[in-house]
């Protein structure tokens, strides 16, 4: 079956450095997302991406927070400056086009530490 | 208005015994419920999904019930196995679009 893969797992950044996390969607969907989960809470919305361009976001994307898909098979999240807070598990989801047919798939994770 | 809450937040079982998960959403708009489950290490996995226009739907050992009136949820995982140990999660969402409101999920352990 068709995973979301995501790279790395973990990454471990100094406060007010650059990360970028990294996703291969599954080949042939169009809708691309993130979401965080912070240890022990629920998973909570970030962005959704379709056709180049941010369709939605949530109050937690700030302007240091950036989505990219550069290529045809990868989307990438880039936090500018990170804070101890966002120290948290970023999935990476994709789905298809409309429908319950096609459900959010996500990534197994990359686990974002901040110190 | 656009929380889902989800109790209890643990939940123990026995092997075979029946698993049950409640959620309630406030926001109306809200016409998709998913329930995923996460293993340790992993990311949510999509086990079910109801639309309102119904009010159950069962896969298998999994069963959601759906009551619109009340705006609740619930998971019902008949023979509960060691396997189904995991934390799963209640999610809404409306329209076309996937921005899901996750519940703050439940830790299931199932006793051999």
């Amino acid at each position: 079956e068709p995973e979301v893969t995501q790279t790395p797992s973990h990454q471990v950044t100094q406060m007010g450095q650059e990360v970028i996390l990294r996703c291969v969607p599954i080949s042939n969907h169009l809708y691309f997302y993130w979401y965080r989960q912070i240890l022990g809470q629920k998973v909570e919305f970030l962005v959704s991406f379709y056709n180049n361009e941010i369709s939605e976001k949530s109050e937690i994307f700030d302007d240091q927070f950036s989505v990219e898909r550069p290529d045809g098979s990868n989307f990438t999240l880039k936090i500018r400056s990170t804070k101890l807070e966002d120290s948290a598990m970023y999935f990476c989801a994709s789905s298809g086009l409309t429908g319950d047919s096609s459900p959010l798939h996500f990534g197994n994770g990359t686990r974002l530490t901040v110190t | 208005q656009q929380q889902v809450k989800q109790s209890p937040q643990s939940l123990i079982v026995q092997k075979g015994g029946i698993s049950i998960i409640n959620c309630a959403y406030e926001n109306t708009a809200f016409d998709y419920f998913p329930w995923y489950q996460q293993f340790p290490g992993k990311g949510p996995a999509l086990l079910i999904a109801i639309r309102p226009d119904v009010s159950e739907k069962k896969e298998g050992r999994f069963t959601i019930s759906f009551n619109k009136s009340a705006k609740q949820f619930s998971l019902h995982i008949m023979d509960s196995q060691p396997g189904d140990s995991a934390t799963y999660f209640c999610a809404a969402s409306s329209g076309s679009a996937r921005q899901l409101t996750f519940g703050s999920g439940t830790q299931l352990t199932v006793l051999p």
